[in-house]
Order: C-alpha cells, then structure tokens, then sequence
C-alpha cells in the first residue's frame, strides 16, 4: 500500500527554537498533503492544507508565521514549528492523498516536546 | 451540524463477538468513505474504504454504505484485544477535503 514517511519520530527542543518536520511520500505523487496535531485523548485538529506549488491553506485559529509549511514538490512537505514554547509540544502527523478518490495516508507522526 | 457524527463510546464488547461501529455523514453529495484505526499513542491507519452503496468484505471486517440514509458502518468479526482502538470515519466530497468523525473508542475484553 501507499507508504508516507515522517521523520523525525519524535524530538526535544529548548523553547525559542525552531523544529522542521519533514514528510515524504514514497511510492505515489501526493497532490495534497494535510498537518494534523493531536493532544493526547483528543481528536485530529487539522493544521492546514497545502497542495503541491502552492501556498498551504491554514485553518482558523493557526498562525501561519508560526507553523511554516512549504511542499515544494508532489512528494515532499515540510512543517516548520519557529520559535517553539511549551503549548507547542504536541503530537504532529502529516498525511498525503493522490489524485482522484485516493485514500489519505497518514505518517507514523512526530512526538514534539518543547523545554 | 457536524460533517461527519460517531458515537465516541466507550464500545465494549467480549472476545470473538462482532463489533459494530457507526458513522452519520451531512452532505448528501458525499462520495468516498473511508474508515481508519488509531492506537493510542499512534498515527491513525487505513483499514478500509468504500465508494458504493452495499457492503465491502476485507478479512474480518466488513464496511456498509448507506447513502440513502446517510450512514456508513464498520462490523469487525470474531472480535480480537488487538482491536482496541479509537476507529476514526473520513468522509470526502469533490476534491480532497477529508472530513472525520472524533472517533468511536473500541475495547475488547478477552
């Protein structure tokens, strides 16, 4: 089956620093790839969009200037956490789709924690 | 009105009974449904999608799609503790907005 890669898995980060997250997608070309963050018992909360090329869509109530996203190419999306705090800390999981009714497939998620 | 409606449980059920686990969607012009396991701790996982109206076989999982009355359902047979998990229902439209459901925690007592 289709196979997204997310790494880091997990990582520790001093507060006022910046953390990349990168998520690729092995075997299909992921016309969108979505962010997601999840508090621990809580659901998904989507983070933002972004389709290949183009600028990522945020949802409401996400700062853009602080959760950077860029996906440069149809297999390749990047989540840049900047100036990281403590409320930051949080389960992150990128997840890519193909074309047509293509399923999501999620990455294994990034486990950040912010000291 | 939420897009997509689970029953966020608890759902118990015994070692080798089915379980039962179901979805509302609001959008009528819905097209792609899928349904997702997550452990705790964990990245949620496809186990099966469906486009049309009827059941779908995978092993021991079945899922149902009802579009005239708006629901999609997933029965697990023979019920293992290696199922317990939140099940999580996505639902699509044109395009590729996925919409889930906050998930149905599942535990099977052995």
């Amino acid at each position: 089956g289709a196979v997204v890669s997310q790494h880091p898995s997990w990582v520790i980060c001093k507060s006022g620093t910046s953390v990349k997250i990168e998520c690729r997608s092995l075997d299909f070309q992921a016309t969108t790839m979505f962010w997601y963050r999840q508090f621990p018992k809580q659901s998904l909360m989507l983070m933002a969009t972004s389709n290949e090329g183009s600028k990522a869509t945020y949802e409401q109530g996400v700062e853009k200037d602080k959760f950077l996203i860029n996906h440069a190419s149809l297999t390749l999306s990047t989540l840049t956490v900047t100036s990281a705090h403590p409320e930051d800390s949080s389960f992150y999981i990128c997840s890519a789709t193909g074309q047509g009714r293509s399923p999501l497939h999620f990455g294994n998620g990034t486990r950040l924690t912010v000291t | 009105q939420k897009e997509v409606e689970q029953n966020s449980g608890p759902l118990s059920v015994p070692e080798g009974a089915i379980a039962s686990l179901n979805c509302t969607y609001s959008d009528r012009g819905s097209q792609s449904f899928f349904w997702y396991r997550q452990y705790s701790g964990k990245s949620p996982e496809l186990i099966m999608f469906i486009y049309s109206n009827g059941d779908k076989e995978d092993g021991r999982f079945t899922a149902q799609l009802n579009k005239a009355s708006q629901y999609v359902s997933l029965l697990i047979r023979d019920s293992q503790p290696s199922d317990s998990a939140t099940y999580l229902c996505a639902v699509t439209r044109t395009g590729n907005q996925f919409y889930f459901g906050t998930g149905t925690s599942l535990t099977v007592i052995p």
